[in-house]
Parts: C-alpha cells; sequence; structure tokens
C-alpha cells in the first residue's frame, strides 16, 4: 500500500469558517508533510512532522494550525482564511532516515469565499 | 538557500519526437526526483535519482542525474500525446531530523501535439 489519502477532495469555505484537512496514511512512514499549491506554480512546503513532532513551519499564518494526532494521522486545521489561501493543499509521506521519496496525497482543492 | 531551477518552463512538442529537459540546482544534494501533474491532479513520482550518475529508464522517459555539474535530465524518446502534463525536479535539502524537505523547480509544462 503505497497510498496516501486526503479528504475532502473539495472544499468551499467562508473567511468565518473553522474548518479542517485530513491526511492518512498507512506505510509505516515516520515523516509527514503538509505543502500548498497555487494554480501554475510548484508546490511549496509549509509543515513536516517528524515522529508525530513539528519539526518545520515556513513560517505559515497562525490562520493554518497542523495536528498530528499519531503516526498514521495529519490534520491542517483551517480558521479565517482569506481568499488568497485558495490553492490545492497536498499532504505527503515519507520514511524518516538517510534516503526518503516522498508520495503524495491527492490533494484538497480549497476555495475561500 | 538551495534554488532549483527548470527550463524551458513550456515546451510543445510534435509526436514522435525527442526532447530534453534540464533542472540544475544550487547546492550540493544526492537526491533528486521527477514528479509529473496532470492537470487538477497530484503529483506522481516518476523517477528518483540517488548518485551521482543515476540514470533511470520509464517507457519513453529517461532520467539522468550528475551531482558534480549538479543537474539533472530528463529525456522523453517518441513523444506522444500521452505525456502532455507538466513536469518537476525537486531536490532534496537537508533537516535536522532527517525528515525531507523537497524543493521543487517551477516545472516544464509539456504539451505533445499530434
Amino acid at each position: 500500500d503505497t497510498e496516501v489519502t486526503q479528504t475532502p477532495k473539495h472544499l468551499v469555505m467562508g473567511m468565518t469558517n473553522k474548518k479542517s484537512l485530513k491526511c492518512e496514511q498507512h506505510m509505516g512512514h515516520r515523516a509527514m508533510y503538509w505543502y500548498k499549491q497555487k494554480a501554475k506554480k510548484p508546490p511549496e512546503l509549509m509543515f513536516v512532522y517528524s515522529y508525530e513532532k513539528l519539526s518545520i513551519n515556513e513560517s505559515v499564518p497562525s490562520r493554518f494550525s497542523p495536528e498530528c494526532p499519531n503516526s498514521s494521522l495529519l490534520n491542517l486545521h483551517l480558521h479565517a482564511l482569506q481568499p488568497e489561501d485558495s490553492a490545492l493543499y497536498l499532504c505527503a509521506s515519507s520514511r524518516w532516515g538517510a534516503v526518503t521519496e516522498a508520495f503524495f496525497g491527492q490533494g484538497t482543492r480549497l476555495t475561500v469565499v | 538557500e538551495l534554488k532549483v531551477e527548470q527550463n524551458p518552463l513550456f515546451l510543445s512538442m510534435q509526436e514522435g519526437k525527442n526532447y530534453t529537459i534540464y533542472c540544475n540546482y544550487s547546492t550540493t544534494s544526492d537526491r533528486l526526483y521527477w514528479y509529473r501533474q496532470d492537470p487538477g491532479k497530484s503529483l506522481e513520482s516518476l523517477f528518483v535519482l540517488l548518485s551521482n550518475g543515476a540514470v533511470k529508464q520509464e517507457g519513453r522517459l529517461m532520467a539522468s542525474l550528475d551531482t558534480k555539474a549538479r543537474l539533472s535530465t530528463l529525456h522523453i524518446t517518441a513523444a506522444v500525446h500521452d505525456l502532455s502534463a507538466t513536469y518537476f525536479c525537486a531536490v532534496d535539502s537537508p533537516t535536522q531530523g532527517g525528515s525531507e524537505k523537497l524543493v521543487f523547480g517551477k516545472g516544464t509544462k509539456l504539451t505533445v501535439n499530434p
């Protein structure tokens, strides 16, 4: 099983809403990532979790709040987003160690209205 | 700071032709990845290149890595329409703790015309 599953696939939310994106993997990977991808741009790293601990925060605004409840799950809590936050949000996972390869989920297409 | 440059950014080619996409990066790294992305879809891993001189082939695509030149190439042989997509190279930027921070090139949008 080399699958990273993200839900929902599409999300439309208002600027005052609170929502969460979910990501799950069962490959035993101990590193999990959130990337943001705007249209016609490359993915940009937001957060990295290693062994359920936040190891990298790429200066992401606090309206995005990541959470890693266990080694298989990664959430991204969203609150008071702006229209410019509309993007494809990609979750990825990889083994922890010297040789790694990141596997990406199908993404959540987020639209903030 | 690691920078990754791809060229060309746009490539329109005819079916049956050959072409090469280039990926240069600015700091030492032994790991380079090629991904494919179809419109509105996620990233599909194509190749993982882990050492100098690595060459991998899958169908009409072949990727190579020269770590001394900090250059990877993705060569397309006898292109077909199904190869139309955006191709990203990504380089591993080491972090504390062993997790992987990928820095992506801007992508090459490939269109293969009949």
